[in-house]
């Protein structure tokens, strides 16, 4: 198991649109789309944005969406608010009862 | 409400052993499954171990396997983490969350794929 490949870090201005990719083997991904998203603000819980790759949960904004291509999946976060500077984690259910997660990816807001 | 409250971190020597718990309030804890997350400083989250909702099946990352022991009681809706041989690497906020579940359009009971709810953390130092 190894983990998904994430940027370190993207920025954007308040409005603007910004994307966070996750990438890995097919072996990591597991042949499903099972791919989540956590956005993290520091020192505090994850918190559920993105699941089955392109799913909002009850009260995520609409400006989350999440999309795969391959072994690539992204979260795209459009018109960005201040509120949106925070960590965010990709995670795929791999097979066999097990997860990954991607190294997390700081969003700031310029 | 959901709630899960984990218990248990502390500081440790290199290869000694933790236990931590996680009890869980507000659903029904025995349905479930769960999840053991971790975040070492600075860095990003690692999936460390799964348990079925009854217990019967588990599963953890490849670098804690054996060293590591994921469990449950449903009768105090409790989730535990055995830790043992622990190395300074292992030092990190650790995290249940609760699988995702529900009724699909069928009316079948589904287990998803994600994490719906994850607790505070409880933070672990592994250090002479």
């Amino acid at each position: 198991q190894s983990a998904l490949t994430q940027p370190r870090s993207v920025s954007g201005s308040p409005g603007q649109s910004v994307t966070i990719s996750c990438s890995g083997a097919s072996s990591d991904f597991g042949g499903y789309n099972y791919v989540s998203w956590y956005q993290q603000h520091p020192g505090k819980a994850p918190k559920l944005m993105i699941y089955d790759v392109t799913k909002r949960p009850s009260g995520v904004p609409d400006r989350f969406s999440g999309s795969k291509s391959g072994n690539t999946a992204s979260l795209t976060i459009s018109g960005l608010q201040a509120e949106d500077e925070a960590d965010y984690h990709c995670c795929s259910y791999a097979g066999s009862y097990t997860w990954v997660f991607g190294g997390g990816t700081k969003v700031t807001v310029l | 409400q959901v709630q899960l409250v984990e218990s248990g971190g502390g500081v440790v020597q290199p290869g000694g052993s933790l236990r931590l718990s996680c009890a869980a309030s507000g659903f029904t804890f025995s349905t479930y499954g769960m999840h053991w997350v971790r975040q070492a400083p600075g860095k990003g989250l690692e999936w460390v171990a799964y348990i079925r909702y009854d217990g019967t099946k588990e599963n953890y990352a490849d670098s804690e396997k054996g060293r590591f022991t994921i469990s449950r009681d449903n009768s105090k809706n409790t989730l535990y983490l055995q830790m043992n041989s622990l190395r300074t690497k292992d030092t990190a906020v650790y995290y249940c969350a609760k699988r995702a579940a529900g009724y699909d359009s069928s009316g079948y009971f589904y287990y998803y794929h994600y994490m719906d709810v994850w607790g505070k953390g409880t933070t672990v130092t592994v250090s002479s």
